[in-house]
């Protein structure tokens, strides 16, 4: 089956640590993107990217950074700027990413994060 | 600006009776219109799209929405509720046209089907 693979599925680190969140896809789409859920607050993205090698900042990038090296992954690290890391971080892929695209997302079924 | 918004946190129905979840959206072009469904702890499924034509869409597990640009409304409605349609809800909303076409998305509904 295609899909996209998260994990870990919960995560738990200690203040001042990065962490790396994994994101996997198999079905062969060119644009990733990272969202992150907050309760109340829907879905805000972090960085997207439209092509391997490419990727920008989205809405709250601060504290974040990301790489795409291969096609099929699209890993996220939280680092220690990050000042509220402490949520659910989702997962995204369409076959494109471009202007006008009428695409829907697929999701992975994200990872939980908790820094403590 | 582009704006989406679903106006109710929490919709409460009986199950088999008719389900309405409202989105109402503000773009200054042509919208592309999208619905997706959570269930707890997973990722986003996609439900269904309007990007042009017929302004009834019909998607996945029996919803339908109804595209209305004189009210700029996309509600996601269903005959017929299940309590396993009980879920968080999020309407999304791009651009159709000119530079800016960033996905804007509600805040959600969370859906309650009462058995």
């Amino acid at each position: 089956d295609g899909g996209i693979t998260q994990s870990p599925k919960y995560l738990f680190r200690k203040e001042g640590q990065n962490v790396t969140l994994s994101c996997e896809q198999n079905l062969n789409h060119d644009a990733m993107y990272w969202y992150r859920q907050d309760p109340g607050q829907g879905l805000r993205l972090i960085y997207y990217s439209q092509i391997v090698n490419d990727f920008q900042k989205g809405d709250i990038a601060e504290g974040y950074s990301v790489s795409r090296e291969k096609k099929e992954s699209f890993p996220l690290t939280v680092t220690s700027a990050q000042k509220n890391p402490t949520a659910f971080y989702l997962c995204a892929s369409s076959p494109e990413g471009g202007r006008g695209s009428n695409s829907p997302l697929h999701f992975g079924n994200g990872t939980r994060l908790t820094v403590t | 600006a582009q704006s989406v918004a679903q106006p109710e946190d929490q919709v409460n129905v009986a199950e088999g009776n008719p389900l309405t979840v409202k989105c109402t959206y503000s773009v200054s072009g042509n919208p592309y219109l999208f619905w997706y469904v959570q269930y707890p702890n997973r990722g986003l499924q996609f439900l269904l799209k309007y990007i042009t034509g017929d302004n009834l869409v019909k998607g996945s597990y029996g919803f339908e929405a109804e595209f209305n640009k004189s009210q700029t409304s996309f509600h996601l409605k269903k005959p017929s509720a299940l309590v396993s349609d009980s879920a968080l809800y999020f309407c999304a909303v791009r651009e159709g046209a000119g530079n800016n076409r960033k996905l804007i998305w509600g805040l959600g509904t969370s859906l309650a089907v009462n058995p």
